[in-house]
């Protein structure tokens, strides 16, 4: 079935320095990315989202760079601080699961960011 | 604040018995999505709701079912519950029915089967 992997499982930075998340999907089909953060005791929020037609979007001290061609996409987050701890998921979109012609979201395993003061 | 809300927060129950869990979507959201959470792992999700109809289903199990009401707020029944059943359960709600628009998540449902 289409799948979306993540790396790594956890990743831990010195504050102030960069982290970045990949993930690889399988659908070929894929035209919508997002990524969610996951604070502590919280659901999942929305924090960045790319589509096909771009390759890379940034929104303060984060971005997401997409390679339609290689199938991956990454999360860069800048000068790290304590407050970007917490689990991020990745997800693309794919078909397989919706029940008509609507995509559906496969998610990545997830990556917990520890932010080391 | 999402908007989406959830209860109860936390529920205890015995193996064998049969839970329910309600969700309340944003104001405005005709989508509702199921996923559970197992502990230190990722989101699976069970099943998505669209304006009353059930529009697409990912891993849930048979035991488990869920409806949306015409008030749009939407309840997953869990049945014969396992050990293995014991995970956050969270509701998402979106706007529409197509995964590109951003799904909302509520505060979750810990659920523990003792």
């Amino acid at each position: 079935g289409e799948n979306v992997e993540q790396h790594p499982s956890t990743l831990s930075v010195q504050e102030g320095d960069s982290a970045v998340i990949k993930c690889t999907y399988s659908d070929s089909a894929s035209n919508y990315f997002p990524w969610y953060k996951q604070e502590l005791g919280k659901g999942p929020q929305l924090i960045i989202d790319i589509r096909s037609n771009v390759g890379e979007k940034k929104d303060q001290r984060i971005a997401v760079t997409l390679n339609k061609t290689a199938k991956h996409f990454s999360l860069h987050i800048t000068e790290t601080q304590p407050e970007d701890s917490a689990v991020y998921f990745c997800a693309a979109s794919s078909i397989r699961l919706s029940m008509d012609s609507n995509y559906q979201l496969i998610w990545g395993a997830g990556t917990k960011l520890i932010i080391k003061p | 604040d999402s908007g989406v809300t959830q209860t109860p927060k936390h529920l205890i129950t015995a193996t064998g018995q049969r839970v329910t869990l309600r969700c309340s979507p944003r104001s405005g959201d005709l989508s509702v999505y199921w996923y559970q959470q197992s502990l230190d792992q990722g989101l699976q999700f069970l099943i998505q709701y669209y304006n009353g109809e059930e529009r697409a289903k990912g891993n849930i199990l048979e035991r488990f079912s869920a409806q949306q009401f015409p008030d749009l707020h939407s309840e997953l029944n869990l049945s014969s519950l396992e050990l293995g059943d014991s995970a956050l359960y969270f509701c998402a709600s979106s706007v529409a029915a197509a995964s590109s628009y951003e799904q909302y998540f509520g505060p979750g449902t810990r659920l523990t089967v003792t």
